[in-house]
């Protein structure tokens, strides 16, 4: 499979629990982006990497949340101390050119 | 900021027919790319076709094309001989052609349209 992968697919955890995903992208392409998108909407912008510098961050993402893409391949998305508010599909997707390339996502419920 | 708006919550379709699903966007820059997305139940984001903003030419990808007004910064897919498969929710996104930081890179996206085929 030479698309965007994304572990795990579904993630249940308690209110106040650290999570954290890992997003592999298709290889060669440098630009990563992570996404948050709620029932009934559109993906909503988190965070883009181009290598392994992290170059814009959403005001959706708080300080509770912080992503990696070390050495520019995979990027892991770490949220402290979630919140029930924090319960979305997190969507990661991936770009060389103008087309962008989306994994499955990682279901997050926080209960 | 730019701004998708897709206008249907909902369509519904018979099964052979032609559809079209509506999206305009708001924004002040004139090089930038536009999208079709599609997301069945899988969830799974899946490109259907995209148009670059300097192109006149409206772009097609085989059932698929799309009727690219610019001045009136309208995007619309239209979708023939549609299929069961078709069935999903589609999402209009728009994405800065200016490829520097500053959240250039980020598609901003619509509320999507759900499509539902009538067998």
């Amino acid at each position: 499979d030479t698309g965007v992968s994304q572990n795990p697919r579904h993630k249940i955890t308690k209110r106040g629990q650290n999570v954290t995903f890992r997003c592999d992208p298709i290889s060669e392409h440098n630009r990563l982006y992570w996404y948050r998108q709620t029932l009934g909407q559109g993906p909503e912008f988190l965070t883009y990497f181009q290598n392994e510098a992290q170059l814009e961050k959403s005001r959706l993402l708080s300080d509770r949340f912080s992503a990696e893409r070390p050495k520019g391949s995979f990027s892991t998305l770490e949220i402290q101390r979630t919140e029930q508010g924090d319960s979305a599909m997190y969507l990661c997707a991936s770009s060389q050119g103008t087309a962008v390339f989306f994994g499955s996502g990682t279901q997050l419920s926080v209960l | 900021a730019q701004t998708v708006t897709q206008s249907q919550p909902e369509m519904s379709v018979q099964e052979a027919e032609t559809v079209t699903l509506s999206c305009t966007y708001d924004t002040s820059e004139s090089d930038y790319y536009l999208f079709w997305y599609k997301q069945p139940p899988s969830r799974q984001m899946i490109l259907v076709i995209r148009q670059e903003a300097y192109k006149q030419q409206n772009a097609t990808e085989n059932r698929f094309s799309v009727n690219f007004q610019k001045a009136a910064k309208s995007f619309s897919l239209k979708i023939s001989d549609s299929q069961l498969g078709d069935a999903a929710m589609y999402f209009c996104a728009y994405r800065s052609g200016r490829t520097s930081g500053g959240g250039a890179d980020g598609l901003t996206f619509g509320k999507g349209t759900h499509l539902i085929i009538q067998p």
